[in-house]
């Protein structure tokens, strides 16, 4: 069974820094891209990065203005994301996405992790 | 930038009737990657439709995707009590694969 378990969400002040970890199971994980997806309180969803393989590829949304870096470490399963400067905007369910093997869309989800800014 | 409209942002509806949700880009979807998602309060987001019309894993006959270009549709052709919920779409660019999401349709119970 395919499970994205993320982890490190909390309550942050504006400014401040933030580690998100996602462990992933059940798959071959370093075969795939991943990516982080947030939605904010009310709001839709926003994809907000995502990884090659092999990390040598990463991309993120305009809008975060390289604020956030997206990792991972295929030895432990894991997917990471360093989120600095935070800010009140930045606060949402992050979840942690698997794309599909063509980059159309994300087929597997994890439940997500709860970052909050406080200003 | 691609933008994707979705419409109507609430849709009222009684089980076991039929569904219609749109999905308008700002310009085409060249890339053919337009995919569906339902998404219930405290769940995971579940993906429905993918490549627009091409149903994943699981999924119910009764949910049906349709369109190219810049207009795409979710079809539910008879609803499930279980069916109530937030739909959106979402692309992907050429290349970098980058992604942007409607702001999606919330399906209540009329």
């Amino acid at each position: 069974e395919v499970q994205l378990v993320e982890s490190g969400g909390g309550l942050v002040q504006a400014g401040g820094s933030l580690r998100l970890s996602c462990a992933a199971s059940g798959f071959s994980f370093s075969i795939y891209w991943m990516s982080w997806v947030r939605q904010a309180p009310g709001k839709g969803l926003e994809w907000v990065a995502n990884i090659k393989q092999d990390g040598s590829e990463k991309y993120y949304v305009d809008s975060l203005k390289g604020r956030f870096t997206i990792s991972r470490d295929n030895a432990k399963n894991s997917l990471f994301l360093q989120m600095d400067s935070l800010r009140a905007e930045d606060t949402a369910l992050y979840y942690c996405a698997r794309d599909s093997s063509n980059l159309g869309q994300f087929e597997e989800w994890g439940q997500g992790t709860l970052v909050t800014v406080s200003s | 930038e691609i933008v994707l409209t979705q419409s109507p942002a609430t849709l009222s509806l009684s089980p076991g009737e039929r569904a219609t949700l749109s999905c308008r880009a700002s310009q085409s979807v060249t890339t053919g990657y337009l995919a569906w998602y339902q998404h219930k309060p405290g769940q995971a987001p579940r993906l429905l439709i993918y490549h627009a019309s091409n149903r994943a894993t699981g999924i119910p006959a009764r949910f049906s995707g349709s369109g190219s270009g810049t207009d795409f549709t979710l079809t539910i052709s008879s609803l499930d009590p279980e069916d109530f919920a937030v739909y959106y779409c979402q692309q992907r660019t050429n290349w970098p694969p980058m992604y942007t999401f409607g702001q999606g349709t919330k399906l209540e119970i009329k």
